[in-house]
């Protein structure tokens, strides 16, 4: 059971420059969720999803994408990067209220837009 | 202002040292208040989950406390060990808030244990 995973983990990026960030999860779960964090702030959320082919905006959703065709898998994409999204994304699942909406981290992926 | 404010923002210890960590919150009630640990590098893992109406929950040298009078809760270290180096993160669950309003995270202490 490998949780939750995020790829890349590093990405260095020029502005304008467009790139698609995986999260995979195999725990059958239906909440996915993408944030960003960034030093000295809590974690923000940009984007969420509660089912196959759903997505809703979060708190910070502007000049980012996402897309779930499956429910393992919860993609968010950058069309053209912009230096502001260097930031840490994390990727994170939860099972709903069945598992008390524990929420699960994946290990983060590192972005830098230059 | 952020409804989860964390303080310190920062602190260093010596290994085998205790030391608090605590969380204020503006908004209640709320389902449970968690904590997270996230080590450098990696993203934040559960610690303990208390509901609004407990008031400690232990997980090893971990202890949280809340006291939703002063609507405070604090997390105690006990003989930390240099693998206690981290961030810790305060979150307020809501369950009845839609699926991207159910958290709400302070924005952590990090915690450096020295030899």
């Amino acid at each position: 059971n490998a949780g939750v995973t995020q790829t890349p983990k590093f990405r260095v990026l020029k502005t304008g420059q467009s790139m698609t960030l995986l999260c995979a999860q195999d725990m059958n779960h239906e909440y996915m969720y993408w944030y960003r964090q960034d030093p000295g702030m809590g974690l923000r959320l940009i984007h969420y999803s509660v089912g196959e082919g759903t997505t809703a905006k979060g708190e910070v959703p502007d000049g980012y994408n996402v897309s779930r065709l499956k429910k393992q898998n919860f993609l968010l994409g950058l069309e053209s990067a912009a230096p502001s999204q260097t930031s840490v994304y994390f990727c994170a699942s939860n099972p709903g209220a069945e598992g008390g909406y524990e929420q699960y981290f994946g290990p983060g992926t590192r972005l830098t837009v230059t | 202002k952020n409804q989860v404010e964390q303080s310190p923002q920062s602190l260093i210890i010596l290994e085998g040292k205790n030391c608090t960590l605590q969380c204020n919150y503006t908004v209640s009630p709320f389902s449970n208040l968690r904590w997270y640990k996230q080590d450098t590098g990696r993203g934040p893992v559960s610690l303990t989950i208390m509901t609004f109406s407990e008031n400690t929950k232990s997980n090893g040298r971990y202890t949280a406390t809340l006291d939703a009078d002063t609507k405070q809760s604090s997390l105690h270290i006990t003989a930390s060990q240099l693998s206690d180096s981290a961030s810790y993160i305060c979150v307020l669950f809501f369950m009845n808030n839609n699926a991207g309003n159910m958290l709400t995270f302070g924005g952590g202490t990090r915690l450096m244990v020295k030899p």
